[in-house]
């Protein structure tokens, strides 16, 4: 059964350095998304992502972040300038047609210290 | 009001129970509606869409009243594999439909 992908599983890094966080959605999806869930609280929308631009985002997507699909089969978030508050699980997600079911890969825990 | 509203329990609940799990929405999550499952430190996953007319897929049934903007998830005889955290989501009604998650309800089967 296609799946989407995502790497790294964890990442660690320094207050205000720049990550990069990387998604394979299932193949012939068109829709892609970012969601990051705070430990202990809820899964929170970030951005969606249709023919190559950024097609809603969430409050919490401010100018330190961006998404980009650089080839045909990666979709990545970079975050510019890591705070303490953006250590949370990032999950990409992607959907076939807008308004299908939207399959979640495994997630990436980053931590910011 | 919060867009997708939760119990968040825990419920505990011995194996072979009927546990139900409620939700209410506000307009802006009325698009459509579903039940996810997350297990700790996973992803969510689908369990199930939940359609007006009201569901079932075997052990599982979802129900929608959009007059009460109210959704329901009744699980029988509960299996110790059924404990995890039920997540409410609704599609939002305007854009590329974002996913709007609640805060789950966490439910644990025991023998």
């Amino acid at each position: 059964e296609p799946e989407v992908t995502q790497t790294p599983s964890h990442q660690v890094t320094q207050m205000g350095q720049e990550v990069i966080l990387r998604c394979v959605p299932i193949s012939n999806h068109l829709y892609f998304y970012w969601y990051r869930q705070i430990l202990g609280q809820k899964v929170e929308f970030l951005v969606s992502f249709y023919n190559n631009e950024i097609s809603e985002k969430s409050e919490i997507f401010d100018d330190q972040f961006s998404v980009e699909r650089p080839d045909g089969s990666n979709f990545t978030l970079k975050i510019r300038s890591t705070k303490l508050e953006d250590s949370a699980m990032y999950f990409c997600a992607s959907s076939g047609q807008r308004g299908e079911t939207q399959y979640f890969g495994p997630g990436t825990r980053l931590l910011v210290l | 009001r919060k867009e997708v509203e939760q119990d968040p329990g825990p419920f505990n609940v011995p194996e072979g129970a009927t546990v139900a799990f409620n939700c209410t929405y506000s307009n802006s999550a009325s698009q459509s509606f579903f039940w996810y499952r997350q297990d700790c430190r996973k992803e969510p996953k689908l369990l199930m869409s939940v359609y007006s007319s009201g569901n079932e897929d075997g052990r599982f049934t979802a129900q929608l009243n959009r007059a009460s903007q109210y959704i329901s998830l009744l699980i029988r005889d509960s299996k110790l594999s059924d404990s995890a955290t039920y997540l409410c989501v609704g599609r939002g009604s305007g854009g590329y439909n974002k996913l709007i998650f609640g805060a789950g309800t966490r439910l644990a089967v025991h023998p």
